[in-house]
């Protein structure tokens, strides 16, 4: 069955990075587009950006062009992001999720990475 | 003003039946659009539901149930998640989403309480 499994938790200071891995199993990895989306404590989804694991095409929401960088390594069928300059309010759990391409069909998801930002 | 606002909260009675709306910002025709939907249990990631555009383009997710289905309000720019036949297990956060300008977007989520 499809499985997609993210890397655990990360406590970072404000202005680190933090890099999230997201594995992919039970399907082709790159017959879909890997998407991030975080969720803040008691609040809405947020997307993040899109990566395609075929071609290494990327697109980034607006607010977060030039601080989210998203790759991947097909030899391990592995997704990541990695956002820079962290912020308290980047404190969030960050899931990955796969969809066909264009489309919105964000059929199997992570369970979820925490990440907090703390001095 | 958000591209997608849903209500905070709503709440409905094991049995019946629950319409959650997504409104589109003013200048968004929602007849052009895809509108997905998700349901999120508490400490779990979402849950891919269906989407629908109109009553000829929609797609069940897979393993939901029909009791769930799509539709859409043009004349109040709404798309709408329905809910027939509530159970307890349906109470979660719902969220919808689209595709608007590059970027998916969601709503702000609808708490429905079953009661």
């Amino acid at each position: 069955q499809v499985q997609l499994v993210q890397s655990g938790a990360e406590v970072k200071k404000p202005g680190a990075s933090v890099k999230v891995s997201c594995r992919a199993s039970g399907y082709t990895f790159t017959s879909h587009d890997f998407n991030w989306v975080r969720q803040a404590t008691g609040q809405g989804l947020e997307w993040m950006g899109w990566m395609s694991p075929h071609s290494g095409d990327t697109g980034y929401a607006q607010k977060f062009q030039g601080r989210v960088t998203m790759t991947r390594d097909t030899s391990i069928n592995t997704a990541y992001m990695e956002l820079s300059s962290l912020r308290s309010d980047d404190t969030a759990v960050y899931f990955c999720a796969r969809n066909l391409p264009l489309t919105g069909d964000f059929d199997s998801w992570g369970q979820g990475t925490l990440v907090t930002v703390s001095s | 003003q958000a591209v997608l606002t849903q209500p905070s909260s709503l709440s409905a009675s094991p049995g019946a039946s629950a319409s959650l709306t997504c409104t589109l910002r003013i200048g968004i025709n929602v007849g052009s659009y895809w509108i997905y939907w998700f349901q999120q249990k508490p400490g779990s990631p979402p849950r891919y539901l269906l989407k629908y555009k109109s009553d000829s383009e929609k797609k069940q997710g897979s393993g939901v149930p029909s009791r769930f289905s799509g539709s859409k309000d043009a004349s109040a720019n709404v798309g709408i998640l329905f809910i027939s036949g509530l159970q307890s297990e349906d109470e979660a956060d719902y969220f919808c989403m689209m595709w608007h300008s590059s970027a998916w977007e969601f709503g702000g989520g609808t708490k429905l309480t079953v009661l």
